[in-house]
């Protein structure tokens, strides 16, 4: 199994900041990690696979980085709606798994 | 447009079975893998199953190895999931999801299992 360790857990932050979230993985999985945001009461919805490829539709404010053992995801200039939980998950190797998730708060 | 609609879900008693359902539309329901992601309440997101599009390969969480069995109707355009002797650590929403760029990219909107007595 490939344990993951999402941080932080809660990020406060404000509109307009930039803000990064990191993914540590037990063993690398070269770049077979995605990122998902989830706003309460509704599905993930699939931002960010292969480490860094912006899924279609997703602004071009949100990136990723890393590769091996290291991610990041970044949020360049936040905005009002992407104040939400997410998720880094790999598909190196089933059991695929998540991170433990990232609350984004208004500050 | 695609869309995973959900259901079977409901509550149960510890030990008990339920059969989850998810109907596709809007896209060759045959060509896609599928999976099934739970998230108990307040709780992260937890992969549980996954079954190629023809069906020969099939993984599970260790969890559930043994409770639980995914499998999938390419004709009805359907995927389901047998969910035997269930504990109240199962209680969950469910969301079938198929994979895009080999992650799930489009997710239903989920089916909520109540296991307790």
């Amino acid at each position: 199994v490939i344990w993951m360790t999402q941080s932080p857990s809660l990020l406060s932050a404000s509109t307009g900041d930039r803000v990064t979230i990191s993914c540590r993985m037990s063993q690398g999985i070269s770049s077979y990690l995605a990122w998902y945001q989830q706003k309460p009461g509704k599905a993930p919805e699939l931002l960010i696979y292969a480490a860094s490829t912006l899924q279609s539709g997703v602004p071009s404010r949100f990136s990723g980085s890393g590769s091996g053992t290291d991610f990041t995801l970044t949020i360049s200039c936040l905005q009002s709606e992407d104040f939400a939980t997410y998720y880094c998950q790999q598909y190196y190797s089933f059991p695929w798994t998540f991170g433990q998730g990232t609350k984004v708060e208004i500050k | 447009e695609v869309q995973l609609v959900e259901s079977g879900g409901g509550l149960v008693q510890p030990g008990g079975s339920l059969r989850l359902s998810c109907a596709a539309s809007g896209f060759t329901f045959s060509s896609y893998e599928m999976n099934w992601v739970r998230q108990a309440p307040g709780k992260g997101l937890e992969w549980v199953s996954y079954i190629s599009s023809s069906g020969s390969t099939i993984y599970y969480a260790d969890s559930v190895k043994g409770r639980f069995t995914i499998s999938r109707d390419n004709a009805k355009n359907s995927l389901y999931l047998q969910m035997n002797s269930l504990r109240a650590e199962d209680t969950a929403v469910y969301y079938c999801a198929r994979v895009v760029r080999g992650v799930p990219g489009y997710w239903g909107q989920g089916t909520l299992v109540t296991v307790s007595s």
